[in-house]
């Protein structure tokens, strides 16, 4: 098993170019996350989603849309990037029915200049 | 709402010391309580985690933390820090529904000294 995967790895954007980030996990796992990282602020949750065709808010989603069309994908799409959304983002997929531990992607590396 | 405090974003013990870092959280019903170790440039990757039961969790590499409701306190512990230690280490805590997204703290750097 691969885990939990994300694309790419290190990204650069200009104000207001649009990108999606791609997590995709091969367990099965009902529930998947989106959370960024900064500096001294831990993790915020950005949108998340309980199965296919469903997501939801998180703390921190202006900006930012997602789509869970397949089970297995969680995409994340930034419309036109601003330089307050450089920031390391992290997928993570959890199995429903359990309350075990999320499983977290290697991240994505994101710059907006 | 829930919420996690981390006290300290830095601690710096000696190779061999006691490693302690200090969780408090803020939940209206029990909590599910969580340790994540982030090693540089890698994602998270769970220690230990408190859901029902025993209030003296053990995790992998020695470390170990303890719920203690009336402090509302989780804070992670290891007899002897090793060089390997050296990373951010965030506390998170979740609502036992099983379906409420984790919160996590602001996380608390951990350097070891030879």
């Amino acid at each position: 098993n691969a885990g939990v995967t994300q694309t790419p790895k290190f990204r650069v954007l200009k104000t207001g170019q649009s990108m999606t980030l791609l997590c995709a996990q091969d367990m099965n796992h009902e529930y998947m996350y989106w959370y960024r990282q900064d500096p001294g602020m831990g993790l915020r949750l950005i949108h998340y989603s309980v199965g296919e065709g469903t997501t939801a808010k998180g703390e921190v989603p202006d900006g930012y849309n997602v789509s869970r069309l397949k089970k297995q994908n969680f995409l994340l799409g930034l419309e036109s990037a601003a330089p307050s959304q450089t920031s390391v983002y992290f997928c993570a997929s959890l199995k429903t029915g359990t309350y075990d531990e999320q499983f977290f992607g290697p991240g994505t590396r994101l710059t907006v200049l | 709402a829930q919420s996690v405090t981390q006290l300290g974003s830095h601690v710096s013990v000696s190779e061999g010391a006691l490693v302690l870092l200090r969780c408090n959280y803020s939940s209206s019903v029990p909590p599910y309580l969580f340790w994540y170790v982030q090693y540089p440039n890698q994602g998270l990757q769970l220690l230990l985690k408190y859901t029902t039961g025993a209030t003296l969790v053990k995790g992998i590499n020695g470390f170990e933390a303890e719920f203690k409701k009336s402090e509302t306190s989780f804070h992670l512990t290891k007899p002897s820090a090793h060089m390997s230690d050296a990373a951010e280490y965030f506390c998170a805590v979740s609502l036992n529904s099983g379906n409420t997204p984790l919160v996590f703290g602001k996380g608390t750097r951990l350097s070891v000294i030879a």
